[in-house]
């Protein structure tokens, strides 16, 4: 079946750096890639939806210039978290959609510290 | 507006009884319908899902799940829970424009199960 993987699964940073958060869909092309952040024992939340070569479409209330998102191919999609601090550690999960299909990435742990 | 509704926060079952998660939406028309599970950690795996005909839908890990349109309603159920069925449950719903549309996502409901 359809695999998208997810890089790094779990990730600590200091505050004020960045970090990128990979997600390739192996085997299919995803069309529309999704990003959410996921708070514990909490629902996803969803903060972007980006289609190949287009501009990221942001939830309101997502900084669009914190979370940088890049959807260069129709395998690859990247998040960066820009200067990222304490409050955006986070559960963050991708999510490949074509034609009606969501597969997610097995999601990646951010913590800042 | 358009919600997603797991109104059961957290249920506890015995191993081998049987299992019913509710799922209530509010949409327009009605929409494609998903349920995923959660293990702790991990991303999201794809029980079953409804698109159209036979309302009644079987899925992976002996999962299967009911579409009734007069109450709005995806109830997913299950007849034996092992114990590896310990995780989250969410009920999530996208538009029926044929396109991948952002899936809506309900609370969740933690299912555990005692030995």
């Amino acid at each position: 079946g359809a695999v998208v993987s997810q890089h790094p699964s779990w990730v600590i940073c200091k505050s004020g750096t960045s970090v990128k958060i990979e997600c390739r869909s192996l085997d299919f092309q995803a069309t529309t890639m999704f990003w959410y952040r996921q708070f514990p024992k909490q629902s996803l939340m969803l903060m972007a939806t980006s289609n190949e070569g287009s501009k990221a479409t942001y939830e309101q209330g997502v900084e669009k210039d914190k979370f940088l998102i890049n959807h260069a191919s129709l395998t690859l999609s990247t998040l960066t978290v820009t200067s990222a601090h304490p409050e955006d550690s986070s559960f963050y999960i991708c999510s490949a959609g074509s034609l009606l299909s969501y597969t997610f990435g097995s999601g990646t742990r951010l913590t800042v510290v | 507006a358009q919600s997603v509704t797991q109104p059961d926060i957290h249920i506890t079952v015995s191993e081998g009884a049987s299992l019913e998660l509710r799922c209530n939406y509010s949409y327009g028309a009605t929409p494609y319908l998903f349920w995923y599970v959660q293990s702790p950690g991990q991303g999201l795996q794809l029980l079953l899902k409804y698109f159209s005909g036979d309302t009644l839908v079987q899925g992976i890990k002996g999962f299967e799940a009911e579409f009734k349109r007069s109450q709005s309603s995806f109830n997913l159920r299950k007849p034996s829970v092992h114990w590896s069925d310990a995780a989250e449950y969410f009920c999530a719903v996208v538009p029926n424009t044929g396109t991948a549309s952002k899936l809506t996502f309900g609370t969740g409901t933690r299912l555990q199960v005692t030995l």
